[in-house]
C-alpha cells in the first residue's frame, strides 16, 4: 500500500524560481492538506481540499498556490521562491476527519 | 485563540522510565485531541486520540490523560524504550468536523539505553 507519495524527497530552488510539489494518495480520501514544518515548531497548515475542485486557505498560504483536479493528486506550487518558504512540506490526507490524517514522508526545500 | 501550547520542548528518560508530555488550550470550541509520533526523516504517523467526554484513555503504554476545567491535556508514555525516540505532537481540532488540526511545537523525547 503506497498511502501518500510526495515528489521530490529533496529539492534546492534558487531564489525567484518556481516549483510544484507532487502529493498522490491512493485510499480515495476525500481531504487533503499541505503542512510545512519549521525547526522547532509544529505544522502550521498551508492549504486543504476537501475533495476534487475545492480548495481553501489554511494558516500560511502566501507564496503558495494548489490545485484538486482529481481526488488523488494535490499538487502545490510555489511562485518566486523565497528564503522564507525553505522548510520541510508534508501532504496528508483522511477521509472524513483531519486528525485521522496519513502523512507523506515529506519533501525538503532549501532556497537559496 | 487557536493555539496548542506544548512542553517540554525536549525530554531524555531512561529506559524504563515515564516520560510525561503536557499541552494547553485556550479555545473551548476544540473538541477531538489528537497526538502523533515523528520519527527523524518521516512525516507524523497518528498515536493516540482522545475527546473531551472522556478523563483518559489507554492504547498499550500510552495513556492520554484530558482535565476540561484546566484545559490540559498529557501523554504519558510507561515502561519507555529507546525505540520511542521521536518527536511527539499534540494537537486539536474544532467542533462539527473542521477541516484544520492545530498543532503544538513538538517535544523531541529521547530514551537512553
Amino acid at each position: 500500500n503506497a498511502g501518500v507519495t510526495q515528489t521530490p524527497k529533496f529539492r534546492i530552488l534558487k531564489i525567484g524560481q518556481s516549483m510544484t510539489l507532487q502529493c498522490a494518495q491512493d485510499m480515495n480520501h476525500n481531504y487533503m492538506y499541505w503542512y510545512r514544518q519549521d525547526p522547532g515548531m509544529g505544522l502550521k497548515l498551508i492549504y486543504y481540499s476537501v475533495g476534487a475542485g475545492i480548495t481553501d486557505k489554511g494558516e500560511v498560504p502566501n507564496g503558495y498556490n494548489v490545485s484538486r483536479s482529481t481526488t488523488e493528486d494535490f499538487p502545490l506550487r510555489l511562485e518566486l521562491a523565497a528564503p522564507s518558504q525553505t522548510s520541510v512540506y508534508f501532504c496528508a490526507s483522511s477521509q472524513n476527519d483531519p486528525f485521522e490524517a496519513f502523512f507523506g514522508q515529506g519533501t525538503r526545500l532549501t532556497v537559496v | 485563540q487557536q493555539q496548542v501550547k506544548q512542553s517540554p520542548q525536549s525530554l531524555i528518560v531512561q529506559k524504563g522510565g515515564i516520560s510525561i508530555i503536557n499541552c494547553a488550550y485556550e479555545n473551548t470550541a476544540f473538541d477531538y485531541f489528537p497526538w502523533y509520533q515523528q520519527f527523524p526523516g518521516k512525516g507524523p504517523a497518528l498515536l493516540i486520540a482522545i475527546r473531551p467526554d472522556v478523563s483518559e484513555k489507554k492504547e498499550g503504554r500510552f495513556t492520554i490523560s484530558f482535565n476540561k476545567s484546566a484545559k490540559q491535556f498529557s501523554l504519558h508514555i510507561m515502561d519507555s524504550q529507546p525505540g520511542d525516540s521521536a518527536t511527539y505532537f499534540c494537537a486539536a481540532s474544532f467542533k462539527g468536523g473542521s477541516e484544520k488540526l492545530v498543532f503544538g511545537k513538538g517535544t523531541k523525547l529521547t530514551v537512553n539505553p
